[in-house]
């Protein structure tokens, strides 16, 4: 079975701090996406990767960053942390990007004070 | 523009009944058409997709789905519902974003399904 990992399950920062949520994936796939997700606002796209050093922006990029330097691994940014960053983030990977086929990793509680 | 509406926010059943939970799509969009399920304190799970074929789809655990084109639907059933069926449901469709040219996943806001004793 294809693995999505995640590196915290829960992470507190301050306001103002620079936030690394980290998530690799085990099985060779070549897209990867973070999501943000918030009670009764599902699931929105932050950014995707198809590539090696290349991204994408999704629907709600601001405030976000990525790197992508390896294959399996696909990092969300958080430049300067904010209080309306608390949120659930999820990272899924699949393998072409025809859409269907994601594996989702468990997930980040992120929480800023 | 939301791609993906589903109509219930909750959804409380109680155990042994049928449940079904709503999801219509923008007719734009590409049609391939999932549903995923979170249990509490877990990540996604794939319960089905639809990629094209037969309009009755058929997952895990006793759930099923019919694709609608003329309504552009896709609502997802079960005959049964049993406690461990207690988590939130997410209806899913490709959508292509034109800056690389490839299809994403768009997400509902998500129907949380309560099942009662």
């Amino acid at each position: 079975d294809v693995k999505v990992t995640q590196s915290s399950r829960y992470l507190v920062k301050r306001t103002g701090e620079k936030v690394f949520l980290e998530c690799v994936q085990d099985m060779d796939h070549e897209n990867m996406f973070w999501y943000r997700q918030d009670p009764g606002l599902g699931l929105r796209l932050i950014y995707f990767s198809y590539d090696v050093k290349m991204k994408e922006k999704g629907d709600i990029p601001e405030g976000y960053s990525v790197s992508r330097e390896k294959k399996e691994r696909f990092s969300l940014i958080l430049e300067s942390a904010s209080t309306n960053q608390t949120s659930m983030y999820l990272c899924a990977s699949s393998l072409d990007s025809s859409g269907y086929g994601y594996t989702f990793g468990s997930g980040t509680r992120l929480t800023v004070v | 523009a939301q791609s993906v509406t589903q109509l219930d926010s909750q959804v409380p059943v109680f155990e042994e009944a049928p449940v079904e939970l709503r999801c219509n799509y923008s007719s734009s969009v590409s049609v391939y058409l999932f549903w995923y399920v979170q249990y509490p304190n877990q990540g996604l799970q794939l319960l089905l997709k639809y990629l094209s074929g037969s309009t009755l789809v058929k997952g895990i655990n006793g759930f099923e789905a019919e694709f609608n084109k003329s309504q552009t639907s896709f609502h997802l059933r079960k005959p049964s519902v049993h406690i461990s069926d207690t988590a939130e449901y997410f209806c899913a469709v490709t959508r292509k974003y034109s800056g690389a040219g490839s299809y994403q996943l768009t997400f509902g806001k998500g129907t949380k399904l309560s099942v009662i004793p």
